[in-house]
């Protein structure tokens, strides 16, 4: 299995500013890293992922980190707008299985 | 873009009673999840299907059961329904490599009293 903590549970940030949220995992054996975003009353859509050969992955305003060293991944939301307010999960899957852990989530707030 | 339908959409249970989740879709993935939400917990995986037959336990299988009887269904059973089952429930669809999207459902609200 796979035990994934995401960080942190609430981030509230000014319109324009950049929201960074934190996810590890624990199984080294992990190679694929998705982000899902859901909005109020909708359910969970794949908004960026990346597989463990790659650092770093960028596409329209979002930037993933990914640290297999120290078995850290990041979201960075550049220029953040309202309607980036959402929850946001983390997860991690492996070769293997075509299981995806999720983290517990981080409930985003843009404020204006 | 995936197709993923849930029904019922919303579900009033009495404790004791059954309830069967159904959850259709129509892209011919291979993979089929069934995962519940709940506030502090995100989402926690409760059975998935590789294919029409297949069930695999996930994380959290305790007083359910689940029934891939073909490649588009796939349904989630509780047959001694507890309050503490009362939940959001989302089933999603995917292809078969690990690193493949999952298309989610648009979540059945399930409340037992």
């Amino acid at each position: 299995g796979e035990q994934v903590e995401q960080l942190p549970s609430i981030l509230r940030v000014q319109e324009g500013s950049s929201a960074s949220i934190n996810c590890t995992y624990e199984n080294s054996a992990s190679n694929y890293f998705p982000w899902y975003k859901q909005e109020p009353g909708e359910n969970p859509k794949l908004i960026i992922d990346i597989r463990s050969n790659m650092e770093r992955k960028q596409t329209q305003g979002l930037i993933v980190l990914l640290d297999k060293k120290a078995k850290r991944f990041s979201l960075h939301i550049t220029d953040t707008q309202p309607g980036d307010s959402a929850m946001y999960f983390c997860a991690a899957s492996e070769t293997n299985y075509n299981v995806l852990y999720f983290g517990s989530g981080t409930k985003l707030t843009v404020e204006p | 873009e995936a197709a993923v339908t849930q029904s019922p959409r919303n579900k009033v249970a009495v404790t004791g009673g059954k309830v069967t989740l159904s959850c259709n879709q129509t892209n011919n993935h291979n993979n089929m999840y069934w995962y519940r939400q709940d506030t502090g917990h995100g989402l926690r995986l409760i059975h998935y299907s590789y294919g029409a037959g297949s069930t695999e336990k996930g994380d959290i299988p305790d007083g359910y059961k689940a029934s891939r009887p073909s490649q588009e269904n796939f349904s989630l059973i509780l047959e001694l329904a507890t309050p503490s089952q009362t939940s959001v429930y989302f089933c999603a669809s995917g292809e078969k490599p690990f690193y493949a999207e999952q298309f989610f459902g648009p979540g059945t609200r399930l409340t037992v009293l």
